[in-house]
């Protein structure tokens, strides 16, 4: 079953608004977990690091007021688009590395993001 | 820098092998990853090497060579259903679980 959760799985927001993405671990604690978003027929691009009980760190060219990310406790980790444009639309993902024997890194559902 | 290479396209035959390719050059190398995605889906992990060598996993089997740069990946006994992009990631040491991506290698099976 799934280790990583993600929700919602879509949305469909209107332009100026903002929409939040929960992502959270299964069964076990993640104290980093890491945010993608992927265009149609593209690979996943590195968002952010999300980092529990500190901030984030962000990639190269992500603009951390529009992409609020909060990493409150170990098993959640929320990302805010703020002030969305149809542009912000595409697939949002998750991941968490598990950690311990098995030690992988598993990817949440993803949630598709339409701005209208 | 980093940089992973991989095929944009393959296609094979049901019931073939195919193998698919993936170099990287990345520092502070700590391990290659490969996942499944379908359209419209998240991606789903297959395998993970840190050491050289080969791991099999049923119809899939995973190769890594560190001191080429190289891996690939082995599907034996296609099925229709592994039609999906096939993502090489790798990951660096003391990055946790940050994964830097190749851009994916696009499989159709064919009957």
């Amino acid at each position: 079953g799934a280790v990583v959760s993600q929700h919602p799985s879509r949305v469909i927001c209107k332009s100026g608004t903002s929409v939040k993405i929960e992502c959270r671990s299964l069964d076990f604690q993640a104290t980093t977990m890491f945010w993608y978003r992927q265009f149609p027929k593209q690979s996943l691009m590195l968002m952010a690091t999300s980092n529990e009980g500190s901030k984030a760190t962000y990639e190269q060219g992500v603009e951390k007021d529009k992409f609020l990310i909060n990493h409150a406790s170990l098993t959640l980790s929320t990302l805010t688009v703020t002030s969305a444009h149809p542009e912000d639309s595409s697939f949002y993902i998750c991941s968490a590395r598990t950690g311990g024997p098995g030690n992988t890194i598993y990817f949440g559902e993803g949630s598709w993001l339409t701005v209208v | 820098g980093q940089n992973i290479d991989q095929p944009t396209e393959m296609t094979a035959t049901e019931g073939a092998i195919v193998q698919i390719n993936c170099t990287y050059q990345t520092s502070g190398f700590n391990g290659l990853f490969w996942y499944q995605q379908h359209a419209g889906e998240a991606p789903t992990f297959l395998s993970y090497n840190v050491l050289d060598g080969l791991e099999e996993k049923g119809r899939f089997s995973s190769f890594l060579s560190r001191s080429k740069g190289y891996s690939y990946l082995l599907l034996k006994e296609l099925q229709m259903k592994d039609s999906a992009s096939y993502l090489c990631a790798a990951s660096r040491a003391n990055q946790g679980g940050k994964l830097i991506f190749g851009q994916g290698t696009e499989l159709s099976v064919k009957p």
